[in-house]
């Protein structure tokens, strides 16, 4: 089955910019979603079709793909960034479905 | 204002058939782009996308889980049902809707926006 891979975790100082990567095979084809799930909180949406910023979303959330890989930026991190992180995107090799990423926890130091 | 909200049993018990309703307000299923998904994601897990239904009534389904999940949808109420046959512990998780939204461009493709709304989620455990 198709598996969108991340980072178990990212560890960045106040101020400093964490990247987040999630890998997968048809992400030249598809596009990759953000969403960021504080603790005990329903997820939000970050990022949508790789790179563009929904409504009320900070400009310090960036998105960006380069071939299997794509890329979720947050410039300038704050307290409050502190959260899980999860990429999806669709596979559409077989029957059509949605995959999400194996989940990136960022902390703020 | 867009807004979700599940509802359904707390507790089930193994073998069980799950039921999970999604009701919804500020936009319709019937209006074209508008799409409903249902994910769920287990205690310290990540998430797990279930099934979507679209506003032309087409429905998709993570094709492990298959052929124990069926979903509907009622418009004239702003619902959408999920339901999971012989549910087993594994299946104990926090279950939410969320609204996919779909835009048709110039050249009459269907674009994906992603998954912009969702509900609080609500919690389901299976035990004997």
């Amino acid at each position: 089955s198709y598996e969108l891979t991340q980072p178990p975790s990212v560890s960045v100082s106040p101020g400093q910019t964490a990247r987040i990567t999630c890998s997968g095979d048809a992400l030249p084809k598809q596009y990759a979603y953000w969403y960021q799930q504080k603790a005990g909180q329903a997820p939000v949406l970050v990022i949508s079709k790789d790179s563009e910023r929904p409504s009320g979303i900070p400009e310090r959330f960036s998105g960006s793909s380069s071939g299997t890989t794509v890329t979720l930026t947050i410039s300038g991190v704050q307290a409050e960034d502190e959260a899980d992180y999860y990429c999806q995107s669709a596979d559409s090799s077989g029957t059509y479905q949605y995959v999400f990423g194996t989940g990136t926890k960022v902390t703020v130091l | 204002q867009v807004t979700l909200r599940e509802s359904g049993p707390a507790l089930v018990k193994p073998t069980q058939t799950l039921t999970l309703t999604c009701t919804f307000s500020g936009f319709s299923l019937s209006t074209s782009g508008m799409c409903v998904s249902w994910i769920r994601q287990p205690p310290g897990k990540a998430l797990e996308w279930l099934a979507l239904i679209d506003w032309d009534d087409d429905k998709y389904y993570n094709t492990s889980l298959k052929t124990r999940l069926t979903i509907s949808k009622d418009t004239s109420k702003n619902q959408v049902v999920l339901t999971m046959t012989n549910m087993d512990p594994v299946d104990t998780a926090t279950y939410y809707c969320a609204r996919t939204l779909f835009e048709q461009q110039l050249d009459r493709t269907w674009v994906d926006y992603g998954m912009d709304v969702w509900g609080p989620g609500t919690t389901v455990t299976v035990s004997s």
